[in-house]
């Protein structure tokens, strides 16, 4: 089964520091990844998906994510952080075919120092 | 369209009571996901459905829970009887495509069992 790593539990930050939030996981085979965010207090919104194409994806609120495959990664980052992104943030991927589950990281908490 | 909807918002509830939720996914999606969140988990697959078919309740924790999905526009989550340990938010999402696309997720029922 795949699994989903992310290594970084909780990351502090000052406002306008650049962001990376690691994200690796398991499987071999075709894989879609996703990112959300879970704000205070809130339901996981999406923050950008990968399915195919360009490995550079670009999200809402300045996020971007690039997916190397070599290194079975999907890294998450941010030029310039802000203190609305202090959330938790989700790396999943699932399997590209068939009725396949989403399957979600721990998660990364993200604090940003005004 | 309202999203994906989940009621109640917030239960407390007595150990030993009998517990549902319920979710609403968007009109149209044939995939519907449980999750449970806790500090001390994470993010849980509990069971999902495709197509009202439950595909994978190996993340059920245990007898006590079970979950229905009738119809194409309704799901629920059951827990019988509750205990203290299932206190946790439990997240429901909806997803469009067979092969998996991005997930929408409820706003969460907090349960809380004293």
């Amino acid at each position: 089964a795949q699994s989903v790593s992310q290594h970084n539990h909780h990351v502090i930050l000052s406002e306008a520091a650049s962001l990376e939030l690691g994200c690796n996981y398991s499987y071999g085979g075709t894989v879609n990844l996703f990112w959300y965010v879970q704000y205070p207090g809130q339901h996981l919104q999406l923050l950008l998906k990968y399915f195919s194409g360009d490995p550079l994806v670009k999200g809402i609120k300045g996020f971007e994510a690039e997916f190397i495959k070599s290194k079975f990664s999907f890294n998450l980052r941010k030029p310039s952080v802000q203190w609305s992104d202090t959330a938790e943030y989700f790396c999943a991927v699932t399997r590209n075919f068939g009725n396949e589950k989403l399957t979600f990281g721990t998660g990364t908490r993200l604090t940003i120092i005004p | 369209d309202a999203g994906v909807i989940q009621s109640p918002r917030h239960e407390v509830t007595e150990m030993g009571q009998e517990v549902t939720l319920r979710c609403k996914p968007i009109s149209g999606h044939n995939s519907l996901f449980w999750y449970r969140q806790t500090m001390m988990r994470g993010l849980e697959l509990l069971i999902y459905f495709n197509n009202n078919v439950p595909i994978d309740d190996s993340g059920m924790p245990e007898d006590r829970f079970s979950a229905k999905m009738p119809n194409a526009s309704f799901s629920t989550l059951k827990i019988q009887p509750s205990e203290p340990r299932d206190s946790a938010v439990y997240f429901c999402a909806s997803s469009l495509a067979q092969g998996h696309t991005e997930a929408f997720f409820g706003q969460g029922t907090r349960l809380t069992v004293v």
